[in-house]
């Protein structure tokens, strides 16, 4: 069975550019997580999605940051403007409806910003 | 705020040795921990959980304790290998939240 994938692996741009990552979930997986991680540091989380609904982004910074899960199934994360503080990996993960402990990771974005 | 956190940002331990990697945390209202695992380059992977009714449970060659009066949480690798050697992490659900809280890692080194 295929796992998380993400894409893409990596990413350089320059402050103030846009940029776009893009998560396929494990099938039949509903609830699907985007998380920063910082070099050294655990993940945070930034947005949870139950199917379509976006049921926890109280960590999102909207001013710059945007998701969304179109019917259901894969999800885009966007930055725009970047700076350079987002410079991270961003990973994506999925779990089943409920199983909020054992989550499957996909193996990240990482995103350089000049 | 509250925050879960590793006692020991690294741990270098010899191949066939055990292993124990702490965890403290400080919210008393989460109810399960769960140990994660991640090898350079890849996402956290899932190793074993534990609910706050429970102080040990055991998996293939790993074994989570729980103290709930100390809040402490442990992870035990028996006979280390060299694919054990990764960063670990635990983390919280803090009450009925549904929200995952990572501590910071813990590096395990295994030495040939």
């Amino acid at each position: 069975e295929a796992g998380v994938v993400q894409s893409p692996r990596y990413k350089i741009i320059e402050k103030k550019q846009p940029v776009a990552f893009w998560c396929n979930p494990i099938s039949g997986h509903n609830t699907l997580y985007w998380y920063l991680q910082n070099l050294g540091q655990g993940p945070e989380l930034l947005i949870r999605y139950e199917n379509e609904e976006a049921v926890d982004d109280s960590q999102l910074p909207k001013d710059r940051f945007s998701a969304e899960r179109l019917k259901g199934v894969d999800s885009t994360l966007k930055i725009q403007p970047a700076e350079l503080g987002d410079s991270a990996v961003y990973l994506c993960a999925s779990s089943l409806e409920g199983a909020t402990g054992e989550l499957f990771f996909g193996e990240g974005s990482r995103l350089t910003v000049l | 705020g509250e925050s879960v956190g590793l006692h020991l940002p690294t741990l270098s331990v010899q191949e066939g040795d055990n292993s124990i990697i702490n965890c403290a945390y400080s919210n008393s209202a989460s109810d399960y921990f769960i140990w994660y695992k991640q090898e350079s380059g890849k996402g956290p992977q899932f190793i074993i959980d534990i609910r706050s009714n429970m102080d040990k449970r055991q998996g293939q060659r790993v074994t989570v304790l729980l103290n709930k009066t100390v809040k402490h949480l442990s992870l035990q690798i028996a006979a280390t290998q060299p694919g054990d050697s990764a960063v670990y992490f635990c983390a919280e659900i803090p009450g009925n939240t549904g929200k995952l809280i990572f501590g910071q890692g813990t590096t395990l080194q295994v030495k040939p």
